[in-house]
């Protein structure tokens, strides 16, 4: 069955420090992956996807697919990046998104 | 509206009662999807829709759950003989129905408690 792996429940980064989130994902298809964040007390949202391989607020993802991973990385992590974020993928030919437990960043000062 | 809109915004109930909740998503989009949320979880998939009917309804738990969008717009997610179990978060999220390619746009949830 098709399932997203997020290790860690919770990661804590010291200010300025490199952040990365892992994802692990089992699919044998081609897979679309996404990153979504929520902030306290806000809904859930979009913050990247692998296809469009942008960088957003600094935050990038690779799709490796020989180690079926889509780890979530920042060069410098901000008081303002703490939130809870969860790895996503979606299936061909499947409009339906499955999404990982999630991991809470705390961004210590 | 400009965002997918959920309601209530939070609901209480007791065991064994029937409860609706209500999702409005952004217009135009076709897609329409529900998740459940329990506490320590990821979103956990129920139903899914395209236009006015259910494209897959897979994820939903049991007899007792339905979700119906008979107008290919509002959906609304229906429970009965509610149990403590159900307790959650009930996410409604829409998209464009490009195979989920572009991510989905979410509502703030409905939080059900079931004393």
């Amino acid at each position: 069955a098709q399932r997203v792996t997020q290790p860690e429940k919770l990661l804590s980064v010291f200010k300025g420090a490199p952040v990365e989130l892992k994802c692990n994902y089992s699919y044998s298809g081609s897979p679309e992956l996404f990153w979504y964040v929520q902030y306290s007390r806000q809904r859930l949202q979009l913050l990247l996807r692998h296809i469009s391989r942008e960088s957003i607020k600094g935050f990038t993802a690779d799709l490796n697919k020989g180690e079926t991973s889509f780890h979530l990385k920042k060069p410098f992590a901000q008081e303002e990046d703490s939130a809870m974020y969860y790895c996503a993928l979606s299936m061909n030919r499947d409009d339906k998104i499955i999404f990982g437990k999630g991991t809470r960043l705390h961004i210590l000062p | 509206g400009a965002g997918v809109s959920q309601t209530p915004s939070n609901k209480v109930t007791e065991k064994g009662k029937y409860v609706e909740l209500r999702c409005d998503p952004i217009s135009g989009h076709t897609a329409l999807y529900w998740y459940r949320q329990s506490l320590g979880q990821g979103p956990e998939f129920l139903i899914y829709f395209q236009g006015t009917g259910a494209a897959d309804d897979s994820g939903l738990p049991n007899d007792r759950f339905f979700a119906v969008r008979p107008e290919g717009s509002v959906s609304t997610l229906k429970i009965q003989r509610t149990e403590r179990g159900d307790s959650a978060v009930y996410l409604c999220a829409s998209s464009p129905g490009d195979r989920g390619v572009y991510g989905y746009t979410f509502g703030s949830g409905t939080r059900l408690t079931v004393v």
